[in-house]
């Protein structure tokens, strides 16, 4: 099972829609949620932090849900320059706070 | 401020050859991640490194790989004698301390021929 899960996609929606990611992690301990956003060829970046109270950043809004390990982004109005991949993340305190990626979610935006 | 610089952007070497990829940090920034991504994966975690030390090899290779953060200079990861299968973007990552965000570098993408 892998650590991180998410549904691969892709969701094409038009533009101005809703949508909504789902990301799930195995391990308990992880302590960190994060989603990041990834263009084509490009390096992640950091799109928004976690937390258990549900955040907001202008049309995004993340949730996490600790009892059920289930973390989720939702993007209202969605732009074409929305298009990209977004990797759930989680981070471990073991040895380190490494992060751990899921493979991603790929949204198209049409117009 | 600049970024996280890493170069080369684009290697390619032949089987056999070896590959070093260089990652600076962002000013102030003493921690650095290596991650690798398979074409059409996720990232995988690779090592952890902190000035002169490595924090966390567990996503390492145990052949071929070897990484390194001297005093003066950038983060190298080596990777010795290569193989198609080591094809991939690697991406460095630094942060100011451990539990801060982690800011990534544009990557090196590898070509094994």
């Amino acid at each position: 099972r892998k650590e991180v899960e998410q549904d691969p996609g892709p969701f094409n929606v038009p533009e101005g829609a809703t949508v909504a990611f789902n990301c799930t992690y195995s391990n308990s301990a992880s302590q960190s949620f994060f989603w990041y956003r990834q263009d084509c060829r490009k390096e992640p970046k950091l799109l928004m932090s976690v937390y258990s109270s549900g955040n907001e950043d202008g049309r995004f809004t993340a949730q996490l849900n600790r009892a059920s390990q289930y973390i989720s982004l939702l993007i209202r109005d969605s732009k074409l320059s929305d298009s990209a991949t977004y990797l759930c993340v989680v981070n471990q305190k073991d040895s380190s706070y490494k992060l751990i990626f899921g493979s991603g979610t790929r949204l198209l935006v049409r117009p | 401020n600049a970024g996280v610089m890493q170069n080369p952007r684009h290697l390619v070497r032949r089987r056999g050859q070896e590959a070093r990829l260089r990652c600076s940090p962002m000013k102030g920034h003493s921690h650095v991640y290596w991650y690798r991504q398979l074409p059409e994966e996720g990232l995988k975690f690779m090592v952890y490194l902190q000035k002169e030390n490595i924090i966390d090899e567990s996503g390492m290779p145990k052949e071929r790989f070897s990484a390194e953060f001297p005093k003066e200079g950038p983060s190298i990861l080596r990777i010795q004698q290569v193989v198609r299968g080591d094809s991939a973007a690697y991406f460095c990552a630094s942060s100011r301390t451990e539990q801060e965000t982690q800011y990534f570098g544009p990557g090196t993408r590898l070509l094994v021929l």
